[in-house]
């Protein structure tokens, strides 16, 4: 079935440091791949999304790339910030499957520090 | 402000005494969703709806139930609660069509004692 596997964490950063958070998914059909994020005490907020194959998704200096390939998604920022710190998870959906359910990674800590 | 308002936010119980979480959403969302979170574990779906009394199990729906008689509600029943129900409860919803951007309630911490 289909799953999404995530880097473990937590990733502690310095500000101003690159961040990559690495996202790796199996799938049958072709999924469109999310990312959400969870700051401390809130539910999950969409990132950003890809529908497709070689798509880049941004939003708020974050990005990630549709790699069909490499069957990836990783998520990338130039300089992270303090306000950064949350749990970062990877997602994937398959219109082709009963639900639209989104799969969810484990989630990825940041914390950020200034 | 389109949202997702679930109520408790917080709630501690004993084993055995029901209670209902509940959802509302604002949006006009054909598709409703129950998930868990816990650590190691990341999100869990529990139910799913589509639409109007139409709801179905996701993967772990083992003592809840959940009903749909208007669009806009959805609300999350532990019957008889037990400790392994213990959690952070998120209530989330979409429209159909499009790439699945869910809207995520704020959360339900529930502790059974």
């Amino acid at each position: 079935g289909n799953s999404v596997t995530q880097m473990e964490g937590p990733v502690t950063l310095s500000e101003e440091a690159f961040l990559t958070i690495n996202c790796t998914y199996t799938a049958t059909g072709y999924p469109s791949l999310f990312w959400y994020v969870q700051y401390p005490g809130e539910g999950l907020q969409l990132l950003l999304k890809a529908t497709k194959a070689d798509d880049k998704g941004s939003n708020k200096g974050f990005e990630a790339t549709y790699r069909k390939e490499t069957t990836s998604f990783h998520l990338e920022k130039g300089s992270v910030q303090v306000s950064d710190s949350a749990v970062y998870f990877c997602a994937l959906s398959d219109i082709n499957q009963a639900g639209t359910a989104l799969i969810f990674g484990k989630g990825t800590t940041l914390s950020v520090s200034s | 402000e389109a949202q997702v308002t679930q109520n408790p936010r917080y709630l501690i119980t004993v084993t055995g005494k029901k209670l209902t979480v509940t959802c509302s959403q604002n949006m006009n969302h054909e598709y409703m969703s129950w998930y868990r979170q816990d650590p190691g574990l990341g999100l869990r779906q529990i139910y799913y709806s589509m639409n109007v009394e139409v709801t179905d199990k996701g993967d772990v729906p083992e003592g809840y139930k959940v009903s749909r008689k208007e669009k806009r509600n959805f609300p999350l029943i532990l019957e008889s609660p037990s400790p392994n129900q213990t959690s952070l409860y998120f209530c989330a919803s979409s429209f159909l069509s499009g790439a699945n951007v869910l809207t995520f309630g704020a959360g339900s911490r529930l502790t059974v004692l």
